[in-house]
């Protein structure tokens, strides 16, 4: 069975950094990109960032550029996601996303469960 | 950025009812649009892939229809465990954009 288990969030300060994980199991891990996507309370869902397989490759949305860096460590299995210079505006719902296959533009499955960043002073 | 609209927002409707929602996109993407169904306090879960593919285990009576810019997502006949909110995805080009969601919920 897929499973995606994220951990690391919490409350923090504007200005501040965290580190969100996301430990992956039951499938080969570094043969999928992964994602990350946020929620921010009573909102929609807005996509992230996603990394290719093997690492090589990263892409940001526009609103986290140059804040946010996602990474892999494909020999323990997990995602991380590095959030800095936080804003109230990030404070969200982080989900890690496995892509449905290892083929270019594909959506979601299946997602973690989620880990709340709360940016507040 | 390829914007996504959906319509409704909001549903009310009863067991048993057909519901059909609507999903656009600001530019053509062929047929990259997923659907996902997330419940409160829950992860999303994948129902519809490549416009009208229905993932495995999901009930046969959700579907997905369209290409281009207009897709539909559509429940034949409302069951209790249905009342969520539905989003729609676009995957074409990056960043993967979603809709606004449409909630469904008790007549």
């Amino acid at each position: 069975e897929v499973q995606l288990v994220e951990s690391g969030g919490g409350l923090v300060q504007p200005g501040g950094s965290l580190r969100l994980s996301c430990a992956a199991s039951g499938f080969t891990f570094d043969t999928y990109a992964m994602s990350w996507v946020r929620q921010a309370p009573g909102k929609g869902l807005e996509w992230v960032s996603a990394i290719s397989g093997r690492g090589a490759n990263t892409y940001y949305a526009d609103s986290v550029k140059g804040r946010f860096t996602i990474s892999r460590d494909n020999s323990k299995n997990t995602l991380y996601l590095q959030v800095s210079s936080l804003r109230a505006e990030d404070t969200a719902v982080y989900y890690c996303a496995k892509e449905r296959t290892t083929m270019l533009r594909e959506p979601f499955d299946p997602w973690g469960q989620g880990t709340l960043v709360t940016v507040s002073s | 950025d390829i914007q996504m609209t959906q319509s409704p927002s909001s549903v009310s409707a009863s067991v048993g009812d057909r519901v059909t929602i609507t999903c656009r996109a600001s530019q053509g993407i062929s047929s990259l649009l997923a659907w996902y169904q997330q419940k409160p306090g829950k992860a999303p879960k994948l129902l519809i892939y490549a416009a009208s593919s229905l993932q495995s285990g999901v009930p046969s009576r959700f579907s997905g229809s369209g290409s281009g810019t207009d897709f539909t997502l559509t429940i034949s006949s409302l069951q209790p465990e249905d009342f969520a909110t539905y989003h729609c995805q676009q995957t074409n080009s990056l960043p993967f954009t979603f809709g606004p969601g449409t909630k469904v919920d008790i007549k």
